[in-house]
């Protein structure tokens, strides 16, 4: 069954670039699954940052475009996810999850999540 | 993007049964047949219960439902217990490959 696992600092400095690797295990990063990042801050409802596909595709949310970056490593079977300019408003829990979406549409397993501080 | 609306509080006793509402436009949750519903628990990830509108995953007890209605979707939970007290999140798909979530629901056993 497939798990994943978010990994990456716990501590960004405001303008700073963000920086998360969700490693993919028991099952490949080449299916028909997309892969995604989500967030969610502190008492807050979860948003979605954006999916890639192992092709390298990525669809991204359009408040975040501007500083998003989404890739696929396939000989590692992880992704990762930039986040640049940094704010204490990206404080969050981030969560990567695989998401189901030939005819469907549902995020399922998701990532334990790991909390990023925007800080000084 | 908006996020979808969903009232910040539901309460039931133990037994009953209690709806969740999610309110969208018709460019997310009316537009699509792409709703889902997520449990978080403190602390931990979101769970998908419903997906689809209606659809459960294998594992998830029969005693939560979802329907939709134009741009409106609900969650229901019947026969109440001590542990569906979580907070629950609707999701809807909102075209070009783009998701958004709901504001999020905490459920409440009396």
């Amino acid at each position: 069954q497939v798990q994943l696992q978010e990994s990456g600092p716990g501590l960004v400095k405001p303008s700073g670039t963000l920086s998360l690797t969700c490693t993919i295990s028991g099952g490949s990063i080449i299916s028909s699954h997309w892969w995604t990042w989500v967030r969610q801050p502190p008492g807050k409802g979860p948003e979605w940052i954006g999916d890639t596909f192992h092709s390298g595709n990525t669809n991204y949310n359009p408040s975040l475009k501007s500083r998003v970056t989404i890739s696929v490593d396939k000989s590692k079977n992880q992704f990762s996810l930039k986040l640049s300019s940094v704010t204490a408003a990206d404080t969050a829990v981030y969560y990567c999850a695989s998401h189901a979406v030939t005819g469907t549409d549902w995020f399922d397993p998701w990532g334990q999540g790991t909390l990023v501080t925007v800080s000084s | 993007q908006s996020a979808l609306t969903q009232p910040a509080s539901v309460s039931g006793s133990p037994g009953q049964s209690i709806t969740i509402s999610c309110t969208g436009t018709s460019s997310d949750v009316g537009g699509y047949t792409y709703v889902s519903w997520y449990q978080q628990h403190p602390g931990k990830a979101p769970k998908v219960m419903i997906y689809d509108v209606s659809k459960r995953p294998s594992g998830v007890s029969s005693r939560f439902s979802g329907s939709k209605s134009g741009n409106a979707a609900s969650l229901t939970i019947s026969g109440l217990q001590a542990d569906d007290e979580a907070d629950y999140y609707c999701c809807s798909y909102a075209g070009s490959g783009t998701v958004v979530f709901g504001e999020g629901t905490k459920v409440t056993v009396l």
